[in-house]
Order: C-alpha cells, then structure tokens, then sequence
C-alpha cells in the first residue's frame, strides 16, 4: 500500500492561513488523496479529497503537486475549532473490498494560538 | 440532522460479559463501518457492510461479529469481552463503497476490567 508522510504537529495563530504538508511518493495512478481531521472526543470528520487536480470546499482547498508526489491542505483562516489531528490518507479506486478501509497513520497535530 | 448516531458513548465491563454497540445513520447510505481506535494505533475496521445484507471482515474481526439490521443500522457484538477490547469504537457510513467520504459518529468508549 502506498503510505503517507505528515509531520507529528504543528503550530498556527488564529485567524493566519495554514499549509498542512503530506508526502506520499509512492502513490499510484489511481489513488485519491484523503483529508480527514478528528477534533478531540469526537469521531474523524471528512474534510476534502482529490486526485489530480487542485480542490476547493468550504472548508479547505487541496493542493496536489504536478507529480502527485506530496500535497498541501491549507487552511485559509485558523480558528480555534480548527486545532485536532490531520490525517492525509491514500485511497486506490480500483482496490475493490480494500478500498473500504481507511487507513489512518499518526497524523499532524494542529494546534491553533489565540 | 443527526447523521451517524452511537450509543451507548460510554460503558464499562468485566471480562466475559458481553454488550452490543448501536449505530444507526439517516443519510440514506448503503455502506456502513466499525472502526476501533487504540492510542497510537490510528483507527483500525472491524467488520463493514458494503450493502443492506452483506457484511465482511475488516482488519481486526477476532472476538467482534456484526450485524446490518436494515439499511439504517449496523451493530456491533462482543459475546465474551475481554480487556483487550477495551479501546473508542467508531461507526462510520458512506453513500457507496470506494473512495466516497465516510461519515462517523462521535463513539462508544468502551472499558472491560
């Protein structure tokens, strides 16, 4: 399986954009890059995905490199709801019955400065 | 609009007891999920149910079985807890299987003495 590389945390003022960074330099044609975030107590919370191209919602855009190779969550305006872990997660379209899990690492852990 | 409701959020155990999870989703999906969260071991599945009538093993299935009541809800059975499964269960739903985004509840934390 194709794996991720995310730092262990990061640190951001509110209301200051963040860049979360994912390597996964072993991705194949037909994986898709997952966000998913978990604030703490709660349940993981989809937050964006993509394939190629860059990708915009009312949460966060993704931007995915030319080589696929790494990619960028960004956050544009840190807000104290913003601090849990951020998980970057491959998921292959033609895996079949093993396309159903995903597969969480360790994630990035944001914390968000008043 | 509730989503994926778990209950109980909180129960605890003696070894051998038994207990089942409930999840039940209102968003119409097919797909539905059992994830176990221990600490520093990300989330893990237990057992999904890529449609109404079919469930099939996830990664970590040993000493857990299931069952996909209707399309609504999916539960989850201990028969004979044992401390190792002490650790936050996850249900989660999709509308399809693949690479659809997964919807989760908020968790059953789960104790066994």
């Amino acid at each position: 399986d194709a794996k991720t590389t995310q730092p262990n945390s990061m640190e951001s003022n509110e209301e200051e954009p963040v860049h979360l960074p994912c390597n996964h330099s072993t991705i194949s044609g037909t994986d898709y890059i997952h966000w998913y975030r978990q604030l703490p107590s709660q349940g993981p919370e989809y937050v964006i995905h993509g394939l190629t191209s860059n990708v915009n919602n009312r949460m966060a855009s993704l931007a995915i490199a030319e080589d696929r190779k790494s990619s960028t969550l960004i956050l544009h305006r840190a807000t104290l709801r913003d601090a849990a872990v951020y998980y970057c997660i491959l998921r292959d379209l033609q895996r079949g019955a093993g396309s159903y899990q995903l597969t969480f690492g360790k994630g990035t852990k944001l914390s968000v400065i008043p | 609009n509730a989503g994926v409701t778990q209950t109980p959020k909180f129960q605890v155990l003696k070894t051998g007891q038994s207990m089942t999870l409930q999840c039940a989703q209102d968003m119409n999906h097919n797909s539905m999920y059992w994830y176990r969260q221990d600490p520093g071991m990300g989330l893990r599945l237990i057992y999904y149910s890529a449609s109404e009538g079919t469930t099939d093993k996830g990664e970590v299935p040993n000493g857990y079985n299931v069952s996909r009541l209707n399309k609504r809800e999916f539960s989850l059975r201990l028969e004979s807890a044992a401390p190792s499964q002490t650790s936050v269960y996850f249900c989660a739903s999709s509308e399809v299987e693949g690479v659809q985004p997964q919807h989760f509840g908020d968790g059953t934390r789960l104790s066994i003495l």
